[in-house]
């Protein structure tokens, strides 16, 4: 199986902040992967998939980059409703993995 | 507008089966195919299998092959997630989920989580 590794596994920001989570894949993905938010009791949504492509209605103040092993989830105008757990997944190979999960905490 | 509507939270106990669902609308069920991931208490998303609910083609992932069954009935616009013999460490949060386009194992629409406890 691919493994995922997400950094950091919690980071913490300011309201109108910026934040980025990197995501590596241990073998070339391509641009297969996704990025999905989870907020406490509530199913994971999906924002970005193919490295960079926001999903219909998610903000652009999420953005997405990278190809290969080495992906980033920037994150900017940073509001209290970000709070939540990210996680990237990539889907080039069977079976899809996930990252670990970065918890972002909004101060 | 597509909807994945799972069956209620489940106590069950060692060794007891159990059969839980995802039922779909707003779209053309056959066409896509549905996935399952777990979530134990506290922890990450793990990827479980994905069934084609036109062919019944279902793939799992190595880590439960054998532990699970996902079905789908086409005339039911629904899919399951089966054990025959639960074990305490099935404790988890079930999620259904779409997939959004063909020959790809990418998630779309989720459905919003099947609680299972398992418990002497």
């Amino acid at each position: 199986d691919i493994q995922m590794t997400q950094s950091p596994s919690s980071l913490s920001a300011s309201v109108g902040g910026r934040v980025t989570i990197t995501c590596r894949a241990s073998q070339d993905i391509s641009k297969y992967l996704a990025w999905f938010q989870q907020k406490p009791g509530k199913a994971p949504k999906s924002l970005i998939y193919d490295a960079s492509t926001l999903q219909s209605g998610v903000p652009s103040k999420f953005s997405g980059r990278g190809s290969g092993t080495d992906f980033t989830l920037t994150i900017s105008s940073l509001q209290p409703e970000d709070s939540a757990t990210y996680y990237c997944q990539q889907y080039n190979r069977y079976p899809p993995t996930f990252g670990g999960g970065t918890k972002v905490e909004i101060k | 507008e597509v909807q994945l509507v799972q069956s209620g939270a489940e106590v069950k106990k060692p060794g007891e089966s159990l059969k839980i669902s995802c039922e779909t609308s707003g779209y053309s069920f056959t066409n896509y195919w549905i996935g399952w991931v777990r979530q134990m208490p506290g922890k990450g998303l793990e990827w479980m299998g994905i069934t084609n609910p036109d062919d019944s083609d279902t793939r799992y992932s190595p880590s439960f092959e054998g532990l699970v069954t996902i079905s789908a009935d086409k005339y039911l616009n629904t899919a399951y997630l089966q054990w025959s013999s639960l074990k305490a460490s099935d404790t988890a949060i079930y999620y259904c989920a779409r997939q959004q386009r063909p020959y790809s194992w990418l998630l779309d629409s989720w459905g919003p989580g099947t609680l299972v406890i398992v418990s002497s």
